[in-house]
């Protein structure tokens, strides 16, 4: 299995910039990293996908190193409606089978 | 575009009873998934498949089965309820290996 790991837990305040990273050293070649955000009672939501070096869209950043074994997810400027789990994903798509979500990270911003 | 539902929101079963679980989407996508989500921790996926008539196991298969009859459905069966399957379950859909979409989830208590 693609096995992941991030912190299980940080914290924030409003306004400031957060980094969340992701460590997948047994990646594979054709492995994509995924980002997902989930509230509570809600199915995981798409924030990002890269495959190498840097990827960004309207609500994050995604930098990748050169080895892809880990990942960090950049989020600008948090508020209190960006307290959620991120999860990492590695994998999917026909590699589904070898990917795994793993724990996530439980973001708290504060006000 | 309703994106992926679930059919039923909630359920109650007993030990030994059976029940299926239905995903559906409506976005042509080839890949669907199926997810359980045990209290404070990640999702793990359970079966998958990559097109209509094939399907695949994941992580937890165990006590499960599943069929891709129709490309737009992707059912998951429990044949035997046992009390450790009571859990939240995430069907998901995809675009080959990019973004899933994730439905609002089923509830499921086994007592």
């Amino acid at each position: 299995l693609a096995k992941t790991t991030q912190p299980i837990s940080m914290d924030s305040y409003e306004g400031q910039e957060v980094n969340i990273t992701c460590s997948h050293n047994n990646i594979a070649t054709n492995d994509y990293i995924t980002w997902y955000q989930q509230f509570p009672s809600q199915g995981p939501r798409f924030i990002i996908q890269g495959y190498k070096t840097k990827v960004t869209n309207e609500v994050a950043s995604l930098f990748i190193p050169a080895d892809r074994k880990s990942s960090t997810l950049s989020l600008p400027r948090v508020s209190l409606s960006d307290t959620a789990v991120y999860y990492c994903l590695v994998g999917a798509g026909t590699n589904a089978g070898k990917s795994t979500f793993g724990d996530g990270t439980t973001l708290t911003v504060k006000p | 575009n309703a994106g992926v539902t679930q059919t039923p929101k909630f359920r109650v079963l007993k030990t030994g009873q059976s029940m299926t679980l239905l995903c559906a989407q409506d976005m042509n996508h080839e890949y669907m998934y199926w997810y359980r989500q045990d209290p404070g921790m990640g999702l793990r996926l359970i079966h998958y498949s990559v097109g209509e008539g094939t399907t695949a196991k994941g992580e937890v298969p165990d006590g499960y089965n599943v069929s891709r009859l129709k490309k737009q459905n992707f059912l998951l069966g429990l044949e035997s309820a046992a009390p450790s399957q009571t859990s939240v379950y995430f069907c998901a859909s995809s675009y080959r290996e990019f973004e899933q979409y994730f439905g609002p989830g089923t509830r499921l208590t086994v007592t």
